[in-house]
């Protein structure tokens, strides 16, 4: 257990659907990553939060938007889905605002049909 | 069973050789970059770091090397395992860029008993 809960593990939803992704990061970490992996393009950066503020921001669609809350739990929102955004969604965890290294946790698999 | 210099999506190395994972990095202002191993299921898993005024950091039976001339990085698995058996990625990061980490295209590696 890397100390980063990732909920739910699996997710299978049809097109045009809204989902939410759930991470809660390592205790005392103020840091967290979301991440997208898919089979062709490896481990993509979504967007960062630090302490309840958005940090920075990658590649993420417009559909996509996501919050750190008080208790630093964090939420992944991804809506209108299309069948492209099958894909493994990691959330990491670090104690710096700027990272010395990454916890993941252990990823919810998303699956649109 | 170990290649150096160029970067191979897959390695396969017989158990007790020695491994060598490349990486080609692409920006010459990273100052940090981080290894990490993925097994089938989990999430990446910190294995060893190394900050760019240094060129080369051991860990236990891993090496990483760092060659900032031609943006290259590598990391030695001693006396390779089964359970080193993973997809092995790099990373790199600007201190400066609050933290996100980019990776590299992952490399399989396969221990062979």
């Amino acid at each position: 257990d890397s100390g980063v809960t990732q909920t739910p593990k699996h997710l299978i939803t049809a097109t045009g659907q809204r989902v939410t992704l759930r991470c809660s990061p390592r205790s005392g970490d103020l840091s967290v990553y979301w991440y997208q992996q898919s089979l062709d393009q490896g481990l993509q950066f979504l967007i960062q939060y630090y302490n309840g503020e958005e940090r920075a921001k990658g590649n993420i669609l417009e559909r996509f938007s996501a919050q750190q809350f008080p208790d630093l739990h964090s939420e992944l929102n991804l809506s209108s889905l299309e069948l492209g955004d099958s894909a493994l969604y990691f959330c990491a965890s670090s104690s710096h605002g700027i990272s010395y290294g990454y916890t993941f946790g252990s990823g919810t698999r998303l699956t649109v049909v | 069973g170990e290649s150096v210099g160029l970067h191979l999506p897959t390695l396969s190395v017989q158990e007790g050789d020695n491994s060598i994972i490349n990486c080609a990095y692409s920006n010459s202002a990273s100052d940090y970059f981080i290894w990490y191993k993925q097994e089938s299921g989990k999430g990446p898993q910190f294995i060893i770091d190394i900050r760019s005024n240094m060129d080369k950091r051991q860990g236990q039976r891993v090496t990483v090397l760092l060659n900032k001339t031609v943006k290259h990085l590598s990391l030695q698995i001693a006396a390779t395992q089964p359970g080193d058996s993973a997809v092995y990625f790099c990373a790199e990061n600007m201190r400066t860029n609050a933290g996100k980490s980019t990776f590299g295209d992952g490399t399989t590696l396969t221990v062979k008993p």
